[in-house]
C-alpha cells in the first residue's frame, strides 16, 4: 500500500526547477507532502483533498490526479533552503487515523 | 508556542537495558504517533492513539510498547533494546480525521536518535 515516488534522488543548481511524483497502485482520496531536512523532522507542507485539487506555498506547488492515482510536487526556481528529502503521505485505507510514507526523494540543490 | 517536545534528544543505551524515550504536546491532539525512522528511509509506523485506543501495526516487535497517560503526553517503551533498533523515533499528533475531510496534518517533534552499544 506504500505509495511510489520518483525519482528517488534530484540534483540540481540554485533556480533550476523540479518535479516530484507520487503514485499510488490504490484509489487515492487525498495526499500529504512533507519535507525534512538532513538530522531534523518531517515538516508539513500541504495536503491536496480533491481531484484536480492544485496548491502552492511560496513556490513549491503540487497537483492531484484523482483518475491517475498520483500527486506531483512543483518545485520552481528552486532555492538551497529547498534541499531535504520530500515525502508523500496518503490515508490508510479502512478509516484508520495514520498515513502511509512514500519511500521519499532526496532533493539536493548545489549553489 | 503549540508544539510537540521530545525528550531526551539524544539517548545511549547498552544492549538489551529497558529505554523509555517521552512525547508531549501542547496542541491538545487527539491522535499521537509513534515513528521509527533509519537513515535515508521513510518513518516507519510503530503504533498510534486515538486519544487512548491504542493502535498497534502488525509488524511492530513486542519488544516495543506505548503507553499513554493523558492527552499531553506519551510514551515509547523498548523493553530489551538491540543493535537494530538503534533509529531516530519521531513522535508526531494529529487532530482526529473527519468525514468527507481526509487526514488532518501531521506536526512532528524534533526527534530522539537512539543508539544502542
Amino acid at each position: 500500500q506504500q505509495p511510489v515516488q520518483s525519482p528517488q534522488a534530484v540534483i540540481l543548481r540554485e533556480g533550476e526547477d523540479a518535479v516530484i511524483n507520487c503514485s499510488s497502485s490504490k484509489a487515492l482520496y487525498s495526499v500529504h507532502w512533507y519535507r525534512q531536512k538532513h538530522g531534523e523532522a518531517p515538516v508539513f507542507l500541504m495536503i491536496l483533498l480533491k481531484g484536480g485539487e492544485q496548491k502552492g506555498h511560496e513556490k513549491i506547488s503540487a497537483s492531484f490526479n484523482e483518475k491517475k492515482q498520483q500527486s506531483s510536487l512543483y518545485l520552481t526556481a528552486s532555492q538551497l533552503s529547498y534541499s531535504g528529502t520530500y515525502f508523500c503521505g496518503t490515508p490508510f485505507t479502512g478509516g484508520a487515523q495514520k498515513l502511509v510514507f512514500g519511500q521519499g526523494t532526496r532533493l539536493t540543490i548545489n549553489p | 508556542d503549540a508544539m510537540v517536545i521530545q525528550n531526551p534528544r539524544y539517548q545511549v543505551t547498552q544492549f538489551g537495558k529497558p529505554v523509555t524515550l517521552s512525547c508531549s504536546q501542547t496542541l491538545n491532539h487527539n491522535v499521537m504517533y509513534w515513528y521509527q525512522q533509519k537513515s535515508s528511509q521513510a518513518p516507519k509506523l510503530l503504533f498510534h492513539y486515538y486519544d487512548k485506543d491504542f493502535n498497534n501495526e502488525a509488524d511492530t516487535p513486542d519488544n516495543f510498547q506505548s503507553r499513554r497517560p493523558n492527552t499531553s503526553f506519551c510514551f515509547l517503551d523498548i523493553r530489551s533494546p538491540g543493535l537494530g533498533d538503534a533509529a531516530m523515533y519521531l513522535c508526531a499528533t494529529s487532530r482526529v480525521r473527519s468525514p468527507g475531510t481526509g487526514l488532518y496534518e501531521q506536526y512532528f517533534g524534533p526527534g530522539t536518535r537512539l543508539t544502542v552499544t
